[in-house]
């Protein structure tokens, strides 16, 4: 069963615009929702995360918005650039246990 | 921020030969590690959850007995391909838990069984 979905799978964004990914769970009992940041041939690196007690969480340019009600939480990168393009994967932990979206392709075009 | 090593970054080796991959926390003791394994343009799959001074916990359908984790230190974990074979190909990344929830990653190990 996939703790959570993510979407899209892919994504291409000109240079300046705005980068959006979404990620929805079913679990209400997950209490931590970080974003990583993934290159090629690297480990994941965290880039920002979020507890359920707030709705916005912004560093820099990136930025998670969480909807608790509806069980969905997604990431902003306002003004993408090339070197943003990744592999991006929303997390979910509860128990001790990470589970991993799908993961998104970001190509950010110059 | 913390930083996790793995080691060795790549290797190469023959069907029925072992491998041994360290992970290493550099700057900080982690009591818990994860052992994780990605597929070319796949998500992490989550293979075990290494505790200092105790058995793994290991994930439904991974094979203990293939996959041998130790924690022998709050700032190594070793994660032992028995056997391997073409099939465990992968790319094997371990990351370790600062604090009650926040992972930091290795850098990866990439297997290729020939």
């Amino acid at each position: 069963q996939q703790q959570v979905k993510q979407s899209p799978q892919s994504l291409i964004v000109q240079k300046g615009g705005i980068s959006i990914i979404n990620c929805a769970y079913e679990n209400t009992a997950f209490d931590y929702f970080p974003w990583y940041q993934q290159f090629p041939g690297k480990g994941p690196a965290l880039l920002i995360a979020i507890r359920p007690d707030v709705s916005e969480k912004k560093e820099g340019r990136f930025t998670i918005s969480f909807n608790k009600s509806a069980k969905q939480f997604s990431l902003h990168i306002m003004d993408s650039q090339p070197g943003d393009s990744a592999t991006y994967f929303c997390s979910v932990y509860n128990f001790n246990k990470f589970y991993f979206g799908s993961g998104t392709k970001l190509n950010v075009k110059p | 921020g913390a930083v996790v090593s793995q080691h060795p970054s790549r290797v190469i080796c023959k069907s029925g030969t072992s491998v041994k991959i360290e992970c290493r926390s550099l700057d900080f003791q982690a009591t818990t590690m994860f052992w994780y394994r990605q597929f070319p343009k796949k998500s992490l799959m989550l293979m075990a959850t290494s505790n200092e001074g105790s058995k793994a916990t290991y994930e439904q359908g991974v094979e203990k007995d293939k996959f041998l984790i130790n924690h022998a230190s709050l700032t190594l974990s070793t994660l032992t391909v028995t056997s391997a074979h073409p099939e465990d190909s992968s790319f094997y990344i371990c990351s370790a838990r600062v604090g009650e929830d926040t992972q930091y990653f290795g850098p990866g190990t990439r297997l290729t069984v020939l």
